[in-house]
């Protein structure tokens, strides 16, 4: 079975600065996706940036890039130059390519952004 | 194009009702997902569906919960006889298919049973 752990509950950055949010995730599969999703208050879930498994390339999205670490099995999220709207639950998840039925989430960090 | 949409946004029952929920996935979607969320987790995975089979429910889905998908476009999910246990927030979600990475999410149906 698939699982994804977020070992920080809540966190909270200055305005401007930069934050990161880990992400670790257990699996057998080689071949999958990584996600990691905001969830403003009272609002829907959006993706922020994914990762295919198969790339080397860490995947950049404007201010926000991860650090995927395939053999460690982590995947963060970098936050720079943070700003009030990011203030969010942010969720990472994992799909895999053979086991693509369903995406699994971790628990989720509270993210706070200071102005 | 308007995205995933689910209705009703909210629904307060009292226990024991029956509540039906609707999603609306986005029109080239074959794929949908229904997840439920309480408070302070994750979403956890219910049922999902390839256009209209259902092809995996979790055991979470027990025996009180049913979900269709017409003709493989919107989607029901109905609770029989609710508990406060079911209490959360349910979300839907669509993907065009098998490996093609993200899922989009409506805004959730919060039920509230009293």
């Amino acid at each position: 079975a698939q699982t994804v752990t977020q070992s920080q509950p809540e966190m909270s950055v200055q305005e401007a600065e930069t934050v990161t949010l880990s992400c670790t995730y257990d699996t057998s599969e080689n071949n999958y996706y990584l996600f990691w999703y905001k969830q403003p208050p009272s609002r829907q879930m959006i993706l922020v940036i994914r990762q295919e498994a198969y790339k080397q390339q860490n995947a950049t999205e404007n201010r926000f890039s991860v650090n995927f670490q395939k053999a460690a099995k982590s995947f963060s999220l970098k936050i720079s130059d943070s700003q009030l709207g990011d203030t969010a639950m942010y969720f990472c998840a994992f799909a895999g390519w053979d086991t693509g039925n369903q995406f699994y989430f971790g628990t989720g960090t509270s993210l706070t952004v200071i102005p | 194009d308007t995205g995933v949409s689910q209705n009703p946004r909210h629904k307060i029952t009292k226990r024991g009702q029956n509540v039906t929920f609707r999603c609306d996935p986005i029109s080239e979607h074959n794929r949908l997902y229904w997840y439920r969320q309480t408070l302070g987790q994750g979403p956890e995975f219910l049922t999902y569906f390839q256009n209209e089979a259902q092809l995996e429910k979790s055991r979470l889905l027990s025996d009180r919960f049913s979900a269709e998908r017409p003709k493989g476009s919107f989607s029901t999910l109905e609770i029989q006889r609710t508990e406060q246990g079911d209490s959360a927030m349910y979300l839907c979600a669509s993907t065009r298919g098998r490996r093609t990475g993200e899922a989009f999410f409506g805004q959730g149906t919060r039920l509230t049973v009293v």
